[in-house]
């Protein structure tokens, strides 16, 4: 399995934008980086995922390293409501369904 | 809407008691998951299934048990041999589509907790 590293907590100010690192130094060529969030006592819901290209959606935008073990999940204008746990967890793709592990993630916490 | 139902919200166990929690999903999904977490930490993988009639161990798997019977169910029973089950269990599937877009996800999570 991959691990991560991500730091524990961070903090942003409302309407910056909020860089959340990952280590994935172990993944496997063909897992691609998925990013969820955790808001307090809720599922956890999905952010955005790539393989090895940058990615951008509505929500986020995910740099990945050429190398691929690191990326960054970029919410480019945080707001209140993006305070939550962040996880970051490599997972094979396609039709691959093995063990799906997450580690620690971090607590981002937006203050006005 | 499709979606994935965990029930109860909340769950009470006696000392000595085995309970057991459901989760349901009309996403037609081959793969399903129980996660605990606890307190300010991260998610731990007790099982998963990838077909029915098919799971694996996880991370954590002493003191609970499941069954896929139906493509729809994976129920978690946490036992009286888990010494220490008060936490947030989670269930969660996965497609079977050969998409981009493939991704987990979760029911809105029991808070189990000891009497």
């Amino acid at each position: 399995d991959a691990k991560t590293t991500q730091p524990p907590s961070m903090d942003c100010a409302e309407g910056r934008a909020a860089n959340l690192p990952c280590n994935h130094s172990t993944i496997s060529g063909n897992e691609y980086v998925y990013w969820y969030r955790q808001i307090h006592s809720q599922g956890p819901q999905y952010i955005i995922h790539g393989l090895k290209n940058n990615e951008t959606n509505e929500m986020a935008s995910l740099i990945i390293t050429e190398d691929r073990k690191s990326s960054t999940l970029i919410l480019p204008h945080a707001t209140l409501r993006d305070t939550a746990v962040y996880y970051c967890s490599p997972n094979a793709g396609g039709t691959s369904y093995g063990k799906l592990t997450f580690g620690q993630g971090t607590i981002l916490t937006v203050h006005p | 809407d499709g979606g994935i139902t965990q029930s109860p919200k909340y769950l009470f166990r006696k000392e000595g008691q085995n309970v057991t929690l459901s989760c349901e999903q009309n996403l037609n999904h081959d793969a399903m998951y129980w996660y605990r977490q606890d307190p300010g930490q991260g998610l731990r993988l007790i099982y998963y299934s990838q077909i029915v009639n098919d799971f694996q161990k996880g991370d954590i798997a002493e003191g609970y048990s499941v069954s896929r019977e139906k493509k729809e169910s994976f129920p978690l029973t946490v036992t009286s041999a888990q010494k220490n089950p008060t936490a947030f269990y989670l269930c969660a599937s996965k497609g079977t589509v050969s998409s981009r877009r493939e991704k987990l996800f979760f029911g809105s999570g029991t808070q189990l907790s000891v009497l």
